[in-house]
C-alpha cells in the first residue's frame, strides 16, 4: 500500500548535537512538508517543497534545515540552533494544490 | 494572514449523542477548509474537505460539515458518536500558491466519549 514512512518513532538528541527524521513516500506525490506539533497549539509549518532541488520556509524554520535530493524523500534535520527542539514532528504530501495532504504518523523527539 | 479558530479545546460527550464542532477561519479569498482526526501518538486522517461545490460536504465515519461563507464557518457534526470517536480534531485552511498550498491549523479540539 502506499503511504508516507516515517523514522524513527522516537528519537532522543543530547545537547549540541543535530538529529536527522527521516519522511519517504511511495505516493508519486510532488509536495512534501513538515509540520511541528505541540500540546495545544496544532500544527505549525517548519519547510515544504513543491519538486525536487526546490524547498520554501514556513512559518518556524529557524534551527531547521531539510534536504529535496529524490522525489520520494523529505528528510528534516533539528540543529543545535534550535532550543526547544522537543515535539512531535509530522511530515505530509500532496499530489497537487486540489488534493488533500496526507500525514505519516509522525516522529516523537526528546532531549536528554 | 489567514486564521483558524477552534473555539472549544476539549468536548465530552455521551455515546449517541450528537456532535458539533466549531471552526471559523480568516482568509480572504475562496478558501480550501479541511478537517483532519488525530488519535494520540498517530498522524491526521482526513476526515473530510471543502474544495468548491455543495457547501454540505459528507466524509467518512459519518462525520459531516457545513461551510457557511457569511459566518466564515466549517463546524463539524455527528448525529451518533461513537466511543471510537475518542481523539483530537483539527480544522485546517489552505492558502493557495502556485503549484501547492499551504495548510494553516487550529489549535485542535480534544473529544472524550462517555459510555
Amino acid at each position: 500500500d502506499g503511504g508516507i514512512t516515517q523514522s524513527p518513532k522516537y528519537l532522543f538528541r543530547k545537547e549540541g548535537q543535530n538529529v536527522t527524521l527521516s519522511c519517504e513516500q511511495n505516493l508519486n506525490h510532488d509536495a512534501m512538508y513538515w509540520y511541528r506539533q505541540d500540546p495545544g497549539q496544532g500544527l505549525r509549518l517548519i519547510y515544504y517543497s513543491q519538486i525536487v532541488n526546490d524547498f520554501q520556509k514556513g512559518d518556524i524554520a529557524e534551527g531547521y534545515s531539510v534536504s529535496r535530493e529524490k522525489k520520494e524523500s523529505f528528510p528534516l534535520t533539528v540543529t543545535s540552533a534550535q532550543k526547544n527542539p522537543t515535539a512531535f514532528y509530522l511530515c505530509a504530501s500532496t499530489l497537487d494544490r486540489d488534493q488533500p495532504q496526507h500525514f505519516g504518523d509522525g516522529t516523537r523527539l526528546s532531549i536528554l | 494572514a489567514q486564521s483558524v479558530t477552534q473555539p472549544d479545546i476539549h468536548i465530552t460527550v455521551s455515546e449517541g449523542a450528537s456532535l458539533e464542532l466549531r471552526c471559523n477561519y480568516s482568509y480572504g479569498a475562496t478558501p480550501y477548509l479541511f478537517w483532519y482526526v488525530q488519535s494520540p501518538g498517530q498522524g491526521l486522517q482526513l476526515l473530510l474537505k471543502y474544495f468548491s461545490g455543495d457547501t454540505l460536504v459528507q466524509g467518512i465515519k459519518g462525520f459531516e460539515a457545513e461551510f457557511k461563507r457569511s459566518q466564515s464557518s466549517f463546524n463539524l457534526r455527528k448525529p451518533s458518536v461513537h466511543w471510537s470517536d475518542a481523539a483530537e480534531y483539527f480544522c485546517a485552511v489552505a492558502t493557495s500558491g502556485a503549484g501547492s498550498y499551504q495548510l494553516t491549523f487550529g489549535k485542535g479540539t480534544k473529544l472524550s466519549v462517555i459510555p
